[in-house]
């Protein structure tokens, strides 16, 4: 069964720090390309970043360019978003989500996990 | 950046009834790469059709999609209660990589 697994959300202040990560179980990790996408609270999703199966390939929205650095470990089939520079704009339930594989690169997200919610706020 | 506008904003149905939802998108989407979402409060959305009309495992077969270019459907052929949720649209493979409409919300009459 493939699970996603979100963690290290939490309140940070304007300005602050915080880095989420993915744990990923029952499926190739490696094999396939992975996502965030959040959801500010009574909003819809946003796509924020994509990184490929080997990391050689990454993708930001506009929002998040030059705060936000995705990046993935093979080894430890997990995922990672550093979030540098928060702004009250970034609260939101921050999700992974699971993208296309080498031979099939361009994919719909078809499995997610159930979020972590990050509270940017003084 | 493709722009995907959902219609209606909110739709009012009763079990049983058919439900059609509309996604239109501001330029061609490549190769079909349009998709569809459900999401219940509390829970991540959950893939529903993929490449515009293909349903994703284990989606039942009251669920269909439809359409290419720039126009795309998601009809639920006859409402279950589980189906009132919030339904999103999604483009794939153009920049930005993924893009959502902003959701059309099915709710019971």
């Amino acid at each position: 069964e493939v699970q996603l697994v979100e963690s290290g959300g939490g309140l940070v202040q304007p300005g602050g720090s915080l880095r989420l990560s993915c744990a990923a179980s029952g499926f190739t990790f490696s094999s396939y390309s992975m996502n965030w996408v959040r959801q500010a609270p009574g909003k819809g999703l946003e796509w924020v970043s994509y990184i490929s199966s080997s990391s050689s390939t990454i993708y930001y929205a506009d929002s998040v360019k030059g705060r936000f650095t995705i990046s993935r470990d093979n080894a430890k089939n997990s995922l990672y978003l550093q979030m540098n520079s928060l702004r009250d704009e970034d609260t939101a339930v921050y999700y992974c989500a699971r993208g296309g594989t080498i031979v099939v690169v361009v994919a719909a997200t078809d499995y997610w996990g159930q979020g972590t919610l990050v509270t940017v706020s003084s | 950046e493709i722009v995907l506008t959902q219609s209606p904003g909110t739709l009012s149905l009763s079990p049983g009834e058919r439900a059609t939802l509309s996604c239109r998108a501001s330029q061609s989407v490549s190769s079909s790469y349009l998709a569809w979402y459900q999401q219940k409060p509390g829970q991540a959305p959950r893939l529903l059709i993929y490449g515009a009309s293909s349903r994703a495992t284990g989606i039942p077969d009251r669920f269909s999609g439809s359409g290419s270019g720039t126009d795309f459907t998601l009809t639920i052929s006859r409402l279950e209660p589980e189906d009132f949720a919030v339904y999103y649209c999604q483009q794939y493979g153009s920049s930005p990589w993924y893009t959502f409409g902003q959701g059309t919300k099915l709710e019971i009459k």
